[in-house]
Formats: structure tokens, sequence, C-alpha cells
């Protein structure tokens, strides 16, 4: 079964710096993607960015970009001139890429905390 | 449509009683999931609906819970004899059938089992 590890519970960032949140993922699988989700205080979880496992170059959306090493199977989100609504839990997510697996495997979670 | 909505957002409720949760997925999205989520942790995955056919349920899915999507529209989400420990956030989402669907997620159901 595949898992997904988020060994960050809790990280900060002055407003305007940059942020890295960690993931790791342990499959056996070859073809899958990957999420990283985004859920604010009382608020429901939206999608930051993906990642299909079988493209090298890595994600970006806006300020929003990701470092895939497949071989490592590790999947880091870096978030750039953070601003206060960035504050929220964040989620890395693994889905299989079969057909008959449609379910998403989430991590921990980290709490990001933005300093003004 | 303004997204996925889940109805009620708490539900409070004595143990042993038995409680329903509804979804209503985004119209054209045939695809519809069930999560679990505990406080301070990441969803678990509960079930899964293509249209009105149940395709994948989790062993977390114990015999007390049942899902249904009879018209493959709304679901509903079941609890029997609820337990303290079935105190969590259910969250449904739904997708469409494309081949990286993203799941859409509602604002989910809090359920306090006193």
């Amino acid at each position: 079964a595949q898992t997904v590890t988020q060994s960050q519970p809790e990280m900060s960032v002055q407003e305007a710096e940059t942020v890295t949140l960690s993931c790791t993922y342990d499959t056996s699988e070859s073809d899958y993607y990957l999420f990283w989700y985004k859920q604010p205080p009382s608020r429901q979880m939206i999608l930051v960015i993906r990642q299909e496992a079988y493209k090298q170059q890595n994600a970006t959306e806006n300020r929003f970009s990701v470092n895939f090493q497949k071989a490592a199977k590790s999947f880091s989100l870096k978030i750039s001139d953070s601003q206060l609504g960035d504050a929220a839990m964040y989620f890395c997510a693994y889905r299989s890429d079969n057909q008959g697996a449609q379910k998403l495997v989430f991590g921990q979670g980290t709490r990001l905390t933005i300093n003004p | 449509d303004t997204g996925v909505s889940q109805n009620p957002r708490h539900k409070i409720t004595k143990r042993g009683q038995n409680v329903t949760f509804r979804c209503d997925p985004i119209s054209e999205h045939n695809r519809l999931y069930w999560y679990r989520q505990t406080l301070g942790q990441g969803p678990e995955f509960l079930t899964y609906f293509q249209n009105e056919a149940q395709l994948e349920k989790s062993r977390l899915l114990s015999d007390r819970f049942s899902a249904e999507r009879p018209k493959g529209s709304f679901s509903t989400l079941e609890i029997q004899r609820t337990e303290q420990g079935d105190s969590a956030m259910y969250l449904c989402a739904s997708s469409s059938w494309t081949a990286v669907d993203e799941q859409f997620f509602g604002p989910g159901t809090r359920l306090t089992v006193l």
C-alpha cells in the first residue's frame, strides 16, 4: 500500500519570504499523480498544485512550485513571496494512475503560519 | 453550480444513535468520494462511487457504515450505532472522468458523538 509522510507538523515564515514544505511517499508503482492541497481554517480543501509522475518538469502555479524527485520519492512544495492568505494546513497526496484506484492517500499535514 | 455541498455541517449525537449525512457533488461530476478526517490528521479514504456503482470501500468502513448513491447524483453516508471513535470530519469530494481528475472537496460534516 502507498504511504505519504509529511515530517513537518508545523512551519512558520515571515510574510514575503519563501518556505518549503516537505513530503515523501512510498510506492511500487511507476505511474501516479502527486498533489498538494490547502485547507484554510474552517474552510474546504482546495487543490494547490499537481504533478504527473511521468513528467520530468516540475509543476509551477504562480507563487507555488514543486521539487519532484522521483528516484528519491520526494515531492516538496515551495511557496514564494508568502502572503497572509497562505496560512493553512497543507496536505500532500498520492493517487495511483490505475483507473480502478481513484482514492487519494494523504499525508498527516503541515500547519503553515505566516508572520506579518 | 457553486461546488460540492454537504449537509448538515455539524451533527451532535449520542452514542448508539444513527446518523446520516448528505453530499451533493458538482452536477457534471460522475465520481464521488467519502473521506474521514480526525483532528490533526490528513483525510482517510472511505469509499468511492462512479455514477451509482460503489467501486471501492476501505477497511475503515465497518459494517456500521453504509454509503449510497442511488441515482448517480447525491450520496448519503449512514453510520449506525455511533461510537465516540466516529467523531470526525466527514468530507465528500467529486470529480469528472478525465485522465487527471481533480477532486473537488465539500466543506465537510463535523460529527461529535457524546
